[in-house]
């Protein structure tokens, strides 16, 4: 079965680092989300691309958050620098999208803690 | 912006008691998926519902989309232990948008 993959799947790090966290999409899948799940703020988008190009990312913070995707194999978020309240899953979902919407592919998630 | 509200939060059940979760949009959707979340898992889609009205059945799992399209339910009949986690609705505004608004979701547990 074809799947999301993201990497790494766990993240400890102190409060300051950098944190690079990526995403292979579903093969032939055109349309790549970012999510942050929290227990208080549930599924939040943060950026999203179609055919690499990103067509929303305001829910991302933009002082410290970015998203690329520098090919249809691999989408990144980093967050430089990392603060404590970044703490979170963060998941990757991938679909289809042409005429209507299709159903988000999730990966496993990337869970990060910021000491 | 475009709300999702859904209701109940968390849910505690019997074994074999009926379960419901709603799904309430402030704007008119053009359709509404469902997806589980098992506990330490991702979010798994389990249907979309296109159509003003529409049922859809998945073994005990029965899903509605109402008639002006801003609501949705979920039930589950006779829950099992196999049914906890976390049901999320999300809907799709429609042309020109590419996104899902999730709601937050409903936990279910089930005591054997």
């Amino acid at each position: 079965d074809a799947r999301v993959t993201q990497t790494p799947r766990h993240k400890v790090t102190e409060m300051g680092q950098e944190v690079t966290m990526r995403c292979q999409p579903i093969l032939g899948h055109n349309t790549v989300f970012w999510y942050r799940q929290t227990m208080m703020q549930g599924l939040e988008l943060l950026a999203y691309f179609r055919n690499r190009a990103p067509l929303d990312d305001s829910g991302m913070p933009k002082d410290r958050f970015s998203a690329e995707m520098p090919d249809a194999t691999l989408a990144t978020l980093k967050i430089q620098p990392s603060e404590p309240r970044d703490s979170a899953v963060y998941f990757c979902a991938s679909g289809y999208t042409a005429t209507g919407n299709q159903p988000q592919h999730f990966g496993d998630g990337t869970r990060l803690s910021i000491l | 912006g475009q709300q999702v509200m859904q209701i109940p939060q968390y849910q505690h059940v019997q074994e074999g008691e009926d379960f419901t979760t709603y799904c309430n949009s402030s704007t008119t959707l053009s359709n509404i998926q469902w997806y589980k979340q098992r506990p330490g898992g991702h979010p798994v889609f389990l249907i979309q519902l296109v159509k003003s009205g529409e049922v859809k059945k998945q073994k005990r799992l029965t899903f509605q989309f109402g008639e002006a399209k801003k609501n949705s339910s979920l039930h589950i009949t006779a829950t099992q232990t196999t049914d906890v986690g976390t049901y999320f609705c999300a809907g799709w505004l429609g042309a020109g948008s590419y996104q899902l608004t999730f709601g937050k979701g409903t936990k279910l547990s089930v005591i054997p």
